[in-house]
Parts: C-alpha cells; structure tokens; sequence
C-alpha cells in the first residue's frame, strides 16, 4: 500500500516564475492538505481540497493556488515566486477533514 | 504571541536516558493533541494523538496532556539512536480544519 507520493523530489526555480507541486494521496484517503515548511520551523498549514474544493486556507497570498482531481489527487501553483518561497512543501492526506494524517515525504524548492 | 510554543532544544541525551519533550499553546478551540518525528529530508510521520486530558503510552512513548495549563509532553522512554530526530508538537482544530504546529524539538541520543 503506498503512501503519500509528492513530485517532484527537488525544485530550482528562479524568481518570478511559476512552479506546480504535485501530490498522491494514501490509497483510501479522500482529503488533502498542503502546508509549507522553512527551514527550522514547523510546517505551516496553506489550504486543505476535499470533494475537488478548497475547504480551509491558511494565511497565504493568492498567488498559492490548488486543485483537487476526481482521483483526489491534488496540485499546489505558486505563481511570481520570490526568494521567500523557498522551503519544504507537504502534502497530507486524510478520510474526511479531521486531522493532519499522513505526510508525503515533501518537495523541496528553492528559488534564486 | 503564537499559538503554540514549543521547547527548542536541541537536546543531546545518552542512550538510555529520558526524554521529555514539551509544548504550551493558548488556543482553547484545539481538540486533537499530537506528536510528530520528522527525520532529516522526510516528512514528518505521527508518533501519537489524544483528544483528552491525562497519560495515553504506546510501547516506549507515552503522550501527556493538561487542558487545564494548554501543556502537552511527550515522553520516550529507553531512548535510542534511531529515536535522533526533530519532534513536533501539533494540535488540530476542527472547526478550523487546519493542524498549527510548533517549531520543533532536534533531538540526538548518543550511543
């Protein structure tokens, strides 16, 4: 049974562009979160997508977006990326909206 | 002030020793109290979660929460090598439906 897949491993990007992170959910799981963690913090909760719908959103600019696929499989868009973005990006997944779940082993960006 | 305040260590044990870990948080409408490991360069993987006050175990962890004082502990018996990792206290709100998480704890037991 496989877990929470994320794509890709590594990301280098520069500022201004656009990057699309891709996530798997754990088989049987029906929600995703997405939360962004800089180095020597604790993971910050961006939005969660159930039912194809963003639920919940954290304090982030409109430039996070996402979606959610009839799969629920999910994608997180930073647009005009800037030096800041720079972090590990976590895809969890859960049944239903309660709780963080399980974690994929993350994507990490870094913008130059 | 944050939500949630977490001890920031790091902490350098023998192996053997225990270990406690410890978080504070202000947020009365958390109902889930959780810890993480997270390992370098991986995503952080649920150790425990309670939604009530007192001591629940599991083997040489045991996850303690006071409502009351907003304190939680996580303790690790017997530590280990492999238990060197960074410890994250999260807590979950469902009318929020979000996870807010503590900086974490860098924890290395040494042979």
């Amino acid at each position: 049974d496989a877990g929470v897949t994320q794509s890709p491993t590594h990301l280098i990007k520069t500022r201004g562009q656009q990057v699309t992170l891709r996530c798997s959910p754990k088989s049987g799981h029906d929600t995703v979160s997405w939360y962004q963690q800089a180095l020597g913090q604790g993971p910050q909760f961006i939005f969660q997508y159930y039912e194809e719908e963003e639920r919940q959103r954290g304090n982030f600019p409109d430039r996070f977006s996402g979606h959610q696929f009839p799969n629920y499989s999910s994608e997180l868009n930073v647009n005009a990326l800037l030096l800041g973005d720079s972090a590990l990006y976590l895809c969890a997944s859960s049944l239903g909206t309660g709780g963080s779940g399980y974690f994929g082993p993350g994507t990490r960006l870094t913008v130059t | 002030q944050k939500e949630v305040e977490q001890d920031p260590g790091p902490l350098s044990v023998p192996e053997g020793a225990i270990v406690s870990l410890n978080c504070t948080y202000s947020n009365s409408a958390f109902q889930y109290f959780m810890w993480y490991r997270q390992y370098s360069r991986k995503g952080p993987e649920l150790l425990m979660y309670t939604y009530s006050s007192g001591n629940k175990e599991d083997g040489r962890f045991t996850a303690q929460v006071d409502k009351s004082s907003k304190y939680i502990s996580l303790f690790i018996r017997d530590s280990q090598p492999s238990d060197s990792a960074t410890y994250l206290c999260a807590f979950y709100n469902t009318n929020a439906g979000k996870s807010t998480f503590g900086d974490g704890t860098t924890l290395t037991v040494k042979p």
